[in-house]
């Protein structure tokens, strides 16, 4: 069975920074491009970043350009998502997804809580 | 960047009936759009792909048709189980990768 488990999720001050991390099993984790979806408290959902196969290519919302930075490590089977100069707006639960375009399997998420 | 809009917000339906959703893009995304359905406390779940293609184990009652800007995902005889909101999602044009707002679907 795919299973994504992501950690990391803090309160954390604006301004603040925060590393989220996504474990992947029962999948070959180097053959599939992965993505950040985020989801705010009570509304819907905002994609946030993904990253290729092996790295090389990383794409992101224009909204978290130079402040997040999507990673991986093949090696041990997981992702990454290093955020800094966080916002209140920043405020959501954070999934890791396997897949790029159509989002096949989602971790339960992360919750990251930017407040003073 | 592409606009995902869907219709209604809510609709209200009866275990066992039909439920017809909408989703239309701000310009054409071709067939590269998935639905999710999501659960209170869940992660979503992808239902479909390539506009019309159910995911893995996605009951037939989930169909889903539609290319250019319009779209539409039927449930034929809503089970208590699908109660839930529904995302649609388009991957034509990138990044950004954009959602519809959703469509809550509750019971009548």
């Amino acid at each position: 069975e795919v299973q994504m488990v992501e950690s990391g999720g803090d309160l954390v001050q604006p301004g603040g920074s925060l590393r989220l991390s996504c474990a992947a099993s029962g999948l070959i984790f180097s053959n599939y491009l992965m993505t950040w979806v985020r989801q705010a408290p009570g509304k819907g959902l905002e994609w946030v970043a993904s990253i290729n196969e092996d790295g090389s290519e990383k794409f992101y919302v224009d909204s978290v350009k130079g402040r997040f930075t999507i990673s991986r490590d093949n090696a041990k089977n997981s992702l990454h998502l290093q955020m800094s100069s966080l916002r209140v707006e920043d405020t959501a639960v954070y999934h890791c997804a396997r897949g790029h375009f159509d989002l096949h399997v989602w971790g339960q998420g992360t919750t990251v809580t930017v407040s003073s | 960047e592409i606009v995902m809009t869907q219709s209604p917000a809510t609709l209200s339906v009866s275990p066992g009936e039909r439920a017809t959703l909408s989703c239309r893009a701000s310009q054409s995304v071709s067939s590269s759009l998935a639905w999710y359905q999501q659960k209170p406390g869940q992660a979503p779940r992808l239902l479909i792909y390539a506009a019309s293609t159910r995911a893995t184990g996605i009951p037939a009652r989930f169909s889903a048709s539609g290319s250019g800007t319009e779209f539409t995902l039927t449930i034929s005889s809503l089970q208590s189980e699908d109660f839930a909101v529904y995302y649609c999602q388009q991957y034509n044009n990138w990044p950004p990768i954009t959602f519809g707002q959703g469509t809550r679907l509750e019971i009548k």
